[in-house]
């Protein structure tokens, strides 16, 4: 049963507009999620955080957003630009056990030029 | 340059052929994980390492062993590999076994047994 869920396996963008990738978590244990972006041929790197006590965290064209009553973050990326295009991971890190981090499944984005 | 390094990149190997995964850190960090990557199930833990001498099983860990004898080094042993082992692998680490710290990781090994 998967805890940490990104129901979207792609999305596809225009260059310049808006992209917003989903995630759902069921562990009410949860209390930080961090988004990873990964292109083909290399490993996860690390795009932003939050934490539980905040609602939102914006660093540059992305941005994430926590509803913590629904148990949901978004991930937005404004404009878009065909670089953002790879894999973007939602994981969330349970308060009891440290660096622990549970992934999403991963949704591919695409941004057209 | 800060980086995770993982070897050999890809690796096909027969079943039940012993094989070590390397994973090396030149960062101090004190924390060391191991996760598995495979189609619609995103990347799952097998392993962890809090510091030197500690590790402990993660989601995955049936199948698998590692190792913590010196703070850079991490390596994934797969005693006798099966055709579920393959799949794409990542070695991370972060700075300390806290909250609130990036994680980084290397560019992934993908093994393939048959």
């Amino acid at each position: 049963d998967q805890q940490v869920k990104q129901n979207s396996p792609s999305l596809s963008v225009q260059e310049g507009r808006i992209s917003i990738l989903n995630c759902d978590y069921t562990n009410s244990m949860f209390d930080y999620f961090l988004w990873y972006k990964k292109y083909p041929a290399e490993g996860p790197t690390f795009l932003i955080s939050i934490s539980s006590i905040k609602d939102k965290n914006e660093d540059g064209r992305f941005t994430v957003f926590l509803n913590k009553s629904a148990k949901h973050l978004s991930l937005h990326i404004v404009p878009s630009q065909p670089g953002d295009s790879a894999v973007y991971f939602c994981a969330a890190s349970p308060m009891e056990y440290g660096n622990k981090l549970v992934f999403g499944a991963g949704t591919i984005l695409r941004v057209k030029s | 340059e800060a980086q995770v390094t993982q070897n050999p990149r890809y690796l096909i190997t027969v079943t039940g052929k012993k094989l070590t995964v390397t994973c090396s850190q030149n960062m101090n960090h004190e924390y060391m994980s191991w996760y598995r990557q495979d189609p619609g199930l995103g990347l799952r833990q097998i392993y962890y390492s809090m510091n030197v001498e500690v590790t402990d099983k993660g989601d995955v860990p049936e199948g698998y062993k590692v190792s913590r004898k010196e703070k850079r080094n991490f390596p994934l042993i797969l005693e006798s590999p099966s055709p579920n082992q393959t799949s794409l692998y990542f070695c991370a680490s972060s700075l300390y076994p806290g909250r609130n710290t990036e994680a980084f990781f290397g560019q992934g090994t993908r093994l393939t047994v048959v």
